[in-house]
C-alpha cells in the first residue's frame, strides 16, 4: 500500500465550485506539504504544516486554504475554483527527525481541471 | 526569481551511455534533493544531500557547496531511466524546485 495517498486522483470541475483535495499518510511524518505543478514550471509550494497546530503559507497560497485534521491528514481547498488553478497537485511529507531528515516523499498527484 | 537552474532541459542518449544532469543554485542552502518524476506523474525521492557524494545502484549524486552546484550521474543508462529528473534546494523551511531535466534513453 502507498505511504502517501491522495484523493481524488482526477477531478474535472467548473469555475466557481468549491473543491477539496485530500492527503493521507501512514509514514508517521510530522511535516506535510501541498504543491502544484504546471507545465514548464517547477513545483510550487502552496501551504505547509510542521505539525497539527502549525500552518504556513507558501509561495502561491492565494485562492487556496488548508486544514490539518490530524498528523496523518492534510487537505487542500479551493473555495471558488478558477481555470488558472488547473494543474497537477502533489501532497508530500517529511520527517523532522531521524536519518531521512526532511527528505520529501510524494503522493501520486491529483490532476485538477477547472472549466 | 528562480533559485534553481537545471541543465540540460532535455537530454536524449543511447542505452549504456553515462549521463550527467546539472543543478546550480544562487543562495546558501541547507540541503539539496534529487527527485525522479515518472511519465505517469509520480515523484520518487532519489537523494538528499548536504555535502559530498552519495551512490545508489547506478545513480551517483555529488554536491559542491562552495560552487553552489550539484550533479546527478547515471552509469550504464537504460530505457527505464527515461524520466524527468528534478533538483530541489532547501532554503530555511521551504524547498525550491528546478523545472526538471527530461531524459530519454533510446534502446
Amino acid at each position: 500500500d502507498a505511504d502517501v495517498t491522495q484523493t481524488p486522483r482526477n477531478r474535472i470541475t467548473k469555475t466557481g465550485k468549491r473543491i477539496m483535495l485530500e492527503c493521507s499518510q501512514t509514514k508517521g511524518h510530522d511535516r506535510m506539504y501541498w504543491y502544484r505543478q504546471d507545465p514548464g514550471l517547477g513545483l510550487q509550494l502552496i501551504y505547509y504544516s510542521f505539525d497539527v497546530k502549525d500552518i504556513n503559507k507558501g509561495e502561491i497560497s492565494d485562492g487556496y486554504s488548508v486544514s490539518r485534521q490530524a498528523q496523518a491528514k492534510f487537505s487542500l481547498s479551493l473555495e471558488s475554483a478558477i481555470p488558472n488553478q488547473t494543474a497537477l497537485y502533489f501532497c508530500a511529507t517529511s520527517d523532522s527527525r531521524g536519518e531521512s531528515y526532511n527528505e520529501q516523499f510524494f503522493g501520486p498527484g491529483t490532476r485538477l481541471t477547472v472549466l | 526569481k528562480n533559485e534553481v537552474e537545471q541543465s540540460p532541459q532535455n537530454l536524449t542518449a543511447q542505452e549504456g551511455e553515462f549521463i550527467t544532469i546539472n543543478c546550480s543554485y544562487s543562495v546558501g542552502i541547507s540541503a539539496l534533493h534529487w527527485l525522479q518524476q515518472h511519465p505517469g506523474g509520480g515523484i520518487v525521492s532519489l537523494f538528499m544531500l548536504s555535502s559530498g557524494k552519495k551512490k545508489h545502484g547506478r545513480l551517483i549524486a555529488t554536491i559542491n557547496i562552495q560552487e553552489k552546484h550539484s550533479s546527478l550521474h547515471i552509469t550504464a543508462s537504460h530505457p527505464r531511466d527515461s524520466a524527468v529528473y528534478i533538483c530541489a534546494v532547501r532554503i530555511s523551511n521551504q524547498f525550491y524546485f528546478g523545472t526538471g531535466t527530461s531524459l530519454t534513453i533510446i534502446p
